[in-house]
């Protein structure tokens, strides 16, 4: 299958510094990748849709200048999450197309979990 | 948008057994996944399968696109399945922008 890396795995800031998460996909090239937020004990939820060479697409409710993304390259998005607050404290993690046995398959990178104190 | 309600919530089981874990969706779909997110937070993708049945090992999955469900079958359970299984789909073109369900949490015991 399509390997998805996620960097860094963890991170600690302090309040009011802004923090850069890199989703790389290793074995392929990806013009769409996604970004997802994850709460203790909850579900993913989407973030937003990242578009190789052209603005990300914003679910509803989430803040585009909180959460900056860049997708300047068909393996590289990148998420930063800008002063960041200790409500920003949760599991991002991204994902993007690949192919695998039997069709297309969304994979996705190891998450890297944010605590901003 | 679409809607993912997965069943049981929660389930504990004795090493051996055998479990099966539910996905309703509210739409068609073009995509439907499912995942094992382990402790560390990664997850496996485990089947592609927007219809149809597949097998891989002590796992097996069915879904029947025209009734919206979908069912994983987890057979001699081991302690290492523990952790969340996820369903989630795509109702749109993309195959990759996934709706997830709540998850199911299993424990499975020694």
């Amino acid at each position: 299958g399509a390997v998805v890396s996620q960097h860094p795995s963890w991170v600690i800031c302090k309040s009011g510094t802004s923090v850069k998460i890199e989703c790389r996909s290793l074995d392929f090239q990806a013009t769409t990748m996604f970004w997802y937020r994850q709460f203790p004990k909850q579900s993913l939820m989407l973030m937003a849709t990242s578009n190789e060479g052209s603005k990300a697409t914003y679910e509803q409710g989430v803040e585009k200048d909180k959460f900056l993304i860049n997708h300047a390259s068909l393996t590289l998005s990148t998420l930063t999450v800008t002063s960041a607050h200790p409500e920003d404290s949760s599991f991002y993690i991204c994902s993007a197309g690949g192919v695998s046995p039997g069709g297309g398959s969304a994979f996705f990178g190891q998450g890297t979990r944010l605590t901003v104190v | 948008g679409i809607q993912v309600e997965q069943s049981p919530p929660d389930l504990i089981l004795q090493e051996g057994a055998n479990s099966t874990l539910r996905c309703n969706f509210s739409d068609s779909v073009n995509n439907l996944q499912w995942f094992h997110q382990n402790p560390w937070g990664q997850l496996i993708n485990l089947f592609y399968i927007p219809s149809g049945t597949k097998q891989n090992g002590r796992l097996s999955a069915t879904t029947v696109a025209t009734e919206r469900y979908s069912l994983l079958y987890i057979s001699s359970s081991q302690t290492t399945d523990s952790g969340v299984y996820f369903c989630a789909v795509d109702p749109g073109g993309s195959n990759y922008k996934l709706t997830f369900g709540k998850g199911t949490l299993l424990t499975v015991n020694p």
